[in-house]
């Protein structure tokens, strides 16, 4: 089954401890992208990535890390969470080049909470 | 700049249409998407409309596109209780892989 997952789908922490939040993909999908979504802010782009070790900021990179050192994992790091980065967070991936269609994949969402 | 603005909430009756409105800003966007976000959930792609394309019919979803206006709407026929969802417009800038979405518009469909 196609499909991008996400884990942890909840997370609460502490200002300060970094985290890791996890991103795969079994598409084989050159783009994959991170994004926040707030209340009556919709999604925002965090960071995206357009193939292996091919990163770019988003909208609202301040506060986070990527990596793409595999084509199906892209990984989120909060070096060192704030409170405003409690948010719900999601991954979603897509296909440039084989579609014309830009039809972007999403995971399920990890609800993080930093105290 | 670019900007895709929707209201926030709607509510309808089971059996009526609803229609929600999506404007965006840049008239160079190659594709408009629907995107439906059920509760815990992810987004999940509901439809989409090519930029060169007026309507696009699809089962109970008809999508409406008003290039002059920058309007684009979605109106789902005989709404269900199982339609009630967070409903994203999107714009596809053909800026390798970016989309930009509204703020969502819920739907609330009471029995």
């Amino acid at each position: 089954e196609a499909q991008v997952t996400q884990n942890p789908r909840y997370l609460i922490t502490v200002t300060g401890k970094k985290l890791t939040v996890t991103c795969s993909q079994n598409m084989n999908h050159e783009y994959m992208s991170w994004y926040r979504q707030d209340p009556g802010l919709g999604l925002r782009q965090i960071y995206y990535s357009m193939n292996v070790e091919v990163t770019d900021k988003g909208d609202v990179p301040e506060g986070y890390k990527v990596s793409r050192k595999e084509k199906r994992n892209f990984p989120l790091i909060l070096e060192s969470p704030s409170p405003n980065q409690t948010s719900l967070y999601f991954c979603a991936s897509s296909s440039q080049f084989k579609v014309a269609k830009n039809i972007q994949y999403f995971g399920a969402g990890t609800r993080l909470s930093v105290l | 700049g670019e900007d895709v603005e929707q209201s926030l909430f709607l509510s309808v009756r089971e059996g009526d249409s609803s229609v929600i409105n999506c404007t965006y800003t840049d008239s160079s966007s190659t594709y408009l998407y629907w995107y439906k976000q059920e509760p815990g959930a992810g987004l999940q792609l509901l439809t989409y409309i090519f930029s060169n394309m007026d309507m696009k019919q699809d089962q109970r979803l008809t999508v409406l596109l008003n290039k002059k206006d920058k309007h684009l709407s979605l109106r789902i026929a005989d709404t269900q209780t199982g339609d009630s969802a967070i409903y994203f417009c999107a714009e596809d800038l053909n800026q390798g892989g970016k989309l930009i979405f509204g703020q969502g518009t819920e739907l609330s469909v009471k029995p």
